[in-house]
C-alpha cells in the first residue's frame, strides 16, 4: 500500500488567504506531483519535481507555487487564494524509470469563498 | 505532448452487464497503465502493460495493450456497483515527464 499523505484532506478558506497544501511521502521516491481535478474530470499536471531542488510547471497554468527542500515533502502554497481556485489538488510520487507508476495522495478538496 | 484519448467518456449501466472501455493514441508507449478513481479519492493503480499484445486479468477485469503498443483496451465481465468511479490510462515511457492522463471515462453501475 503506498504511503503519500496529504493535510488538509477538506479547506473551506475566504479570498485574499494565503494558503499551503502539504504533501509527503515515506517510499523514498524521487519524482513527486501536482495535479488539480474537478470531481468526475480529468487530471490536470500543475507542477512536476525530479529531486531535490528541482520544480517544473506542468500542462495547467497555476498561480500556485512549489517546493521541493527535502525528498519527502513536496508542499504547494497559493499566495491569495480565489474563487476560481476551487477544486481538488491531489499529489503523487513515483520512482524513476521507464514504468514510473504514481501512487497518489487521498488528495486535498479546496473550496475558496 | 502525446495525447491519450479515452472512449466513451461517460458510461452508465445495469449490474450484471459487461462493458469494454478503450485508450488509443498515436504515439507508441513503452507501457501503459490503468487507473480507477473513485469519488473523493486520488486514483489508484490497477495495472501495468508493457508488451505488445499482452493481455492482463483482475478478477472481473481484463487489460489488453494493442500489438503495436499505441492503445489499450479494459473489458468489465459482469459490472457491480463497487466498479463504479473514473478509469485513467497513461502512457508511459522517454524522458517526457509532462505526458499525463487521458481524460478518463466515468463508469456508474447501477444496482
Amino acid at each position: 500500500e503506498a504511503d503519500i499523505y496529504q493535510t488538509p484532506r477538506y479547506l473551506v478558506i475566504g479570498t485574499g488567504k494565503k494558503i499551503t497544501l502539504e504533501c509527503s511521502q515515506t517510499m523514498g521516491h524521487d519524482k513527486m506531483y501536482w495535479y488539480q481535478q474537478d470531481p468526475g474530470m480529468e487530471l490536470h499536471l500543475i507542477h512536476y519535481s525530479y529531486g531535490v531542488n528541482s520544480t517544473e510547471k506542468g500542462d495547467l497554468s497555476s498561480e500556485s507555487t512549489v517546493s521541493r527542500i527535502r525528498t519527502e515533502h513536496f508542499p504547494l502554497t497559493l499566495e491569495s487564494a480565489r474563487p476560481s481556485h476551487t477544486s481538488q489538488y491531489l499529489c503523487a510520487s513515483s520512482f524513476s524509470g521507464i514504468n514510473n507508476e504514481q501512487f497518489f495522495g487521498p488528495g486535498t478538496r479546496l473550496t475558496v469563498l | 505532448t502525446q495525447l491519450l484519448e479515452q472512449s466513451p467518456q461517460f458510461l452508465s449501466i445495469q449490474e450484471g452487464e459487461n462493458l469494454t472501455v478503450y485508450c488509443n493514441s498515436s504515439s507508441v508507449f513503452s507501457s501503459l497503465q490503468w487507473y480507477r478513481q473513485e469519488p473523493g479519492e486520488g486514483p489508484v493503480l490497477l495495472v501495468t502493460v508493457v508488451t505488445g499484445g499482452e493481455v492482463k486479468k483482475l478478477k472481473r477485469l481484463t487489460f489488453q495493450f494493442g500489438d503495436a503498443r499505441k492503445d489499450s483496451s479494459l473489458h468489465i465481465t459482469a459490472a457491480q456497483p463497487g466498479d463504479t468511479g473514473l478509469y485513467l490510462c497513461r502512457g508511459s515511457g522517454g524522458s517526457n515527464y509532462k505526458l499525463t492522463f487521458g481524460k478518463g471515462t466515468l463508469l456508474t453501475v447501477n444496482p
